[in-house]
């Protein structure tokens, strides 16, 4: 119930093109949904995040999201430039425990140009 | 200014030394994380600290050990390393739990020998 199921695993969108990357969840609990991108040999970097009194967020290309009912959030980074090739994990949190982020296991997207 | 930085970046060692790793953030965060990073990519906390509360996940073997000399610094040290813990161990802080995003480490990678 603590986890968080991320899709693709992987994904290749041509330059210019949408990405999507989709996050499931199971536990009601979870009050906070970041985005954290990882470029090869640096640490996640927090991107956006979302809290689940909205059902979108944007800033610039990216857009959370969130569908409380389906337990899901997802990230559109569209116009997609090479510059967003990088590995994008979604995580969730809950107040109770101390806001521990539960993590997905990541989608590397390539952008291809 | 770096906000959280972690030395080395890159370790080398033989199996069964005992090593450490440094962090330190200057974010004025009170909570501050360990999380190891496998090939695959996916992110395993290890520990989370504050001043007053140290949270261990159970798989992580007690061969390693935070130390936290004050608020701002959380060192790793690992004893009689193994071929298993070779991956990129990424330092993180937040303010809180993490509710409000975690900022990482540039991470170092460890490569037991």
């Amino acid at each position: 119930q603590q986890q968080v199921k991320q899709s693709p695993q992987s994904l290749i969108v041509q330059k210019g093109g949408i990405s999507i990357i989709n996050c499931a969840y199971e536990n009601t609990a979870f009050d906070y949904f970041p985005w954290y991108q990882q470029f090869p040999g640096k640490g996640p970097a927090l991107l956006i995040a979302i809290r689940p009194d909205v059902s979108e967020k944007k800033e610039g290309r990216f857009t959370i999201s969130f569908n409380k009912s389906a337990k899901q959030f997802s990230l559109h980074i569209m116009d997609s430039q090479p510059g967003d090739s990088a590995t994008y994990f979604c995580a969730a949190s809950i107040r109770d425990s101390n806001y521990q982020l539960i993590w997905g296991a990541g989608t590397k997207l390539i952008i291809k140009p | 200014d770096t906000a959280v930085s972690q030395t080395p970046k890159y370790l080398v060692t033989q199996m069964g030394n005992d090593k450490s790793i440094k962090c330190e953030q200057n974010l004025g965060h009170d909570t501050m994380y360990w999380y190891k990073q496998d090939s695959k990519k996916f992110l395993k906390i290890m520990f989370s600290y504050n001043n007053k509360e140290l949270i261990i996940n159970e798989t992580v073997p007690n061969r390693f050990s935070p130390k936290s000399p004050d608020k701002a610094h959380l060192n790793l040290h690992i004893n009689s390393l193994e071929l298993g813990d070779s991956a990129v161990y990424f330092c993180a802080s937040s303010q809180g739990g993490g509710g409000t995003g975690a900022f990482f480490g540039q991470g170092t990678r460890l490569t037991v020998v």
